[in-house]
Formats: C-alpha cells, structure tokens, sequence
C-alpha cells in the first residue's frame, strides 16, 4: 500500500501571498497523484489530476507540480474562500487508492 | 453536469449491516468507476471500493471481506453493503465517480456525503 505523507498539517499564510503544500509518496507512483480541496461541511472536490492537470473550472491561482515521490501544490493570491483542508491522492498503485491525511489551510 | 444523490444512513448497532446508496443523475453512466470513499477525524479518507458499469468491482483489501458493491444500471443507481459493522464504522460515507483511466482513477464529482453511526 502507498503511503501519501502530506505536510505541513497546518499552514496560515496572509492574505495575498502564496501558500506551498507538500505531498510525498512512500514509493514511486510517476505523475499518478490528484489534489482535492475540502471547505468545511462539505465533500472533497478535485483540483488537479495527473499531477498537473487542473480540472474543470478550476481557477489558475492553483497549479501543481512534481512526479516519482515529491509534489507540491502552489495556492496564490490567497483570499478567504481557499480555507479548506487539501488532500493528494494517488491512483498508481492500487488497490487501494490512497490519501493523504491532509494539510489545513488557515488565513491569518 | 452529473449529481450524485446519496441515499441511506442513520445509527446501526454493532453486528448489523450498513446499507447506503447512490443514484446518479445527468451525465454518462458507462465509462466511469462508481466508488464509496468514507472519512474519519481518525483515518482520514478512506477508499472503499468501486464497481464499473459491467458490474467488475474492486475493494480495499482491508474491507474486502465486508464490504460488496452492487449496480443497477437501468435505474442509474450504486450501493454499498458492508456487514458486522462495529464502531470503526462509524464514518461519513461518499459515493463519487471516477474516471477510467489506463492506470486507475481519480475522483470528479462527490455525493453530499451521509453520516452513518455506529453505537450501542
């Protein structure tokens, strides 16, 4: 089973500036790894595929990066309505598919 | 736009058997992994398993023995059923649509998502 470890748990970054969230893999899993943003009560919603891939309607204020074990997720410009908890998941190996245990967001 | 409304839910006693399902509305329903995902403050997201529009499902090997997802494609709706549950269980369950790929899947539209219970 692939370990996903994400970190920081917590990150509060200002208003405006650029938030980075990591995600690294326990074993190669190449670009296989997608990012889900989770605002509170709700489900989780997809943001990136493929490692890179933004979905549908999703704003370019978020991009991701890496592949093999090591990948980031870069939020700019954060305003408010990104506080949420992010998850990566990775879809190489399987199954099962697995997540990570998620990296909250905080606005200062 | 695909919807997915989740059906099912409520507080189970231990031993007895958790029943949830899924109907999909708008959007092909061939071509997709049909899934249950669930979400502990302990575990975190946890994948389930899912099933195709063939009926071929896959599970997590850690609930293999309990859990069996079912298809009807002619009323556009998936269920789960996982048996003797305990209050490990006790979770909030996700049905979700995932995109077949060569490797895989990802996860594109979620259900709202039902709280499921489990006490004595």
């Amino acid at each position: 089973e692939i370990l996903l470890t994400q970190s920081p748990a917590t990150l509060s970054v200002s208003p405006g500036e650029t938030a980075t969230l990591s995600c690294r893999a326990s074993q190669t899993i190449r670009n296989n790894l997608a990012w889900y943003q989770q605002k509170p009560g709700q489900a989780p919603s997809l943001l990136i595929y493929h490692a890179s891939t933004r979905a549908t309607g999703v704003t370019a204020k978020f991009s991701g990066t890496g592949s093999g074990t090591e990948f980031t997720l870069t939020i700019s410009s954060l305003q408010s309505e990104d506080v949420a908890v992010y998850y990566c998941q990775q879809y190489n190996n399987w199954p099962p598919y697995t997540f990570g245990q998620g990296t909250k967001l905080e606005i200062k | 736009q695909v919807q997915l409304q989740q059906r099912g839910a409520g507080v189970l006693k231990p031993s007895e058997t958790l029943s949830l399902t899924c109907v999909v509305s708008g959007g092909s329903f061939s071509g997709y992994y049909w899934s249950w995902i669930r979400q502990t403050p302990g575990k975190g997201l946890e994948w389930i398993g899912h099933i195709n529009h063939g009926g071929t499902t896959y599970y997590n090997p850690s609930l293999e023995s309990r859990a069996t997802i079912s298809i009807d494609t002619f009323q556009r709706q998936f269920s789960l059923i996982m048996s003797s549950v305990a209050a490990a269980d006790t979770a909030i369950y996700y049905c979700a649509r995932g995109r077949v790929l060569v490797l895989g899947t990802y996860i594109d539209s979620w259900g709202q998502g039902s709280l499921v219970t489990v006490s004595s």
